[in-house]
């Protein structure tokens, strides 16, 4: 099955700077790849998608990109505010039955 | 836009004892159903899915005996945690897809606490 590893598993950034987050899949078929943003105890909340036949997208200050050739995508946040700090995840649908894998999962914190 | 509404919001039961989670799509028709488990500072990990009307299908390793899953209607499916254990502890969601939806649409969650 799919599988999705997030980098790093924390990060700490200076507010105003900017934060990267990667990750890799394994089945090159999948087709869908959501980033969420998780607030402690709460749903997680789409903040950007992208599909396979799309090679960047931007929204205001959050982009990603993805690369099927290398099988990775990354979520960027450019001028982070201390609101960004949060628990982010990427994730794959796969072929096989529309599910989505999440990766591991990367704690941020902006520092004012 | 898509609303899963999910409950309880919070449960604490006693160990043995069984209890049932609701996620009820408002305003679309949830062909499929996927049911995650979080435990603390871990990432979603996907139970079982479901789809309107069929039994579901479950992750390797979990248990379908113990964790029933019921999507009986387009618009309502339900996980009931059978003899529940403290390590069943854990924040269980929803996320429900529909005929027409790309995405995903996550209930707000269920934070089970066994004692």
């Amino acid at each position: 099955g799919e599988n999705v590893e997030q980098h790093p598993s924390t990060l700490s950034v200076q507010e105003g700077d900017s934060a990267v987050i990667k990750c890799t899949y394994s089945d090159s078929a999948s087709n869908y790849f959501p980033w969420y943003k998780q607030e402690l105890g709460k749903r997680p909340q789409l903040i950007i998608d992208i599909r396979s036949n799309v090679g960047e997208k931007k929204d205001q200050r959050i982009a990603v990109t993805l690369n099927k050739t290398a099988k990775h995508f990354s979520l960027h946040i450019t001028e982070t505010q201390p609101e960004d700090s949060a628990v982010y995840f990427c994730a794959a649908k796969g072929a096989a039955g529309n599910k989505l894998t999440f990766g591991g999962g990367t704690r941020v914190l902006v520092k004012p | 836009g898509a609303v899963v509404s999910q409950h309880p919001s919070r449960v604490i039961c006693k160990s043995g004892t069984s209890v049932k989670i609701e996620c009820r799509s408002l305003d679309f028709q949830a062909t499929t159903m996927f049911w995650y488990r979080q435990f603390p500072k871990q990432s979603l990990m996907l139970m079982a899915t479901s789809n309107e009307g069929s039994k579901a299908t479950y992750e390797q390793g979990v248990e379908k005996d113990k964790f029933l899953i019921n999507h009986a209607s387009l618009t309502l499916s339900t996980l009931t945690v059978t003899s529940a254990h403290p390590e069943d502890s854990s924040f269980y969601i929803c996320s429900a897809g529909g005929q027409g939806l790309y995405g995903y649409t996550f209930g707000s969650g269920t934070r089970l606490t066994v004692v």
